[in-house]
């Protein structure tokens, strides 16, 4: 593998389901990202990790609870969530958080019922 | 905070036109990049414009940064149906922070 990889890359849940998104980066990077992209929206920033700590969080609901045990792998773990919520959420990662080119993963294309 | 305002929204031209998507935004732009999207797939960085005037191309990908005007234009030179996709303005704001455009959806017909 290389690049960012996302898994799954489809996920349909009902609002009382529990999931977790996964990412990997295979590029040595420390920073990693998520993002969520809705139809007609600016891509926008969930939160962002830097040598495994969180540095951003931007003013995300606590429904969504991210996760970054390591500099090559973050999650997002989903829970009570709502229709609003389906979007396609992008993983992306770089060399240190002030970095200005990111590198993404393909997205993973959240359904919620 | 800042915004990015990218026109036209969308865009259908045909194989071999020439075609131009700008990137406006409300705040002096101290870095603009622009990232490519195929259709709910994941952005490819382009390119990266840190100064004012700056001029980089990319095979037929031409983009320019107008710090005065605050805006960058994406030029493509005899588009091919491979440079479908959306097409998306970030700029740097702290700590690594991005803001993007809302984008810009090109189709190329035959």
């Amino acid at each position: 593998e290389t690049g960012v990889t996302q898994t799954p890359r489809h996920l349909v849940m009902g609002m009382t389901n529990k999931k977790s998104l996964k990412c990997e980066q295979h590029l040595g990077h420390n920073a990693m990202y998520w993002y969520k992209q809705s139809a007609k929206k600016p891509l926008e920033l969930m939160f962002v990790y830097s040598l495994e700590e969180r540095v951003e969080n931007n003013s995300v609901p606590s429904r969504f609870s991210p996760e970054c045990p390591n500099s090559s792998h973050l999650f997002l773990h989903l829970h009570t969530l709502q229709p609003e919520d389906s979007a396609l959420y992008l993983c992306a990662s770089s060399q240190g958080p002030l970095a200005v080119e990111q590198f993404f993963g393909p997205g993973t294309r959240l359904t919620v019922l | 905070s800042q915004e990015l305002e990218q026109s036209p929204q969308s865009l259908i031209v045909q194989e071999g036109k020439n075609l131009t998507i700008n990137c406006t935004s409300s705040k002096t732009l101290y870095g603009l990049y622009w990232y490519k999207q195929k259709y709910g797939e994941g952005l490819i960085f382009l390119m990266m414009l840190q100064k004012g005037g700056e001029e980089k191309s990319h095979e037929k990908i031409t983009a320019k940064l107008d710090e005065k005007k605050q805006q960058s234009s994406l030029h493509i030179t005899a588009s091919q149906p491979s440079h479908a996709g959306i097409y998306l303005c970030g700029a740097a704001g702290t700590a690594s922070k991005l803001t993007f455009g809302t984008g810009t959806r090109l189709q190329v017909t035959l």
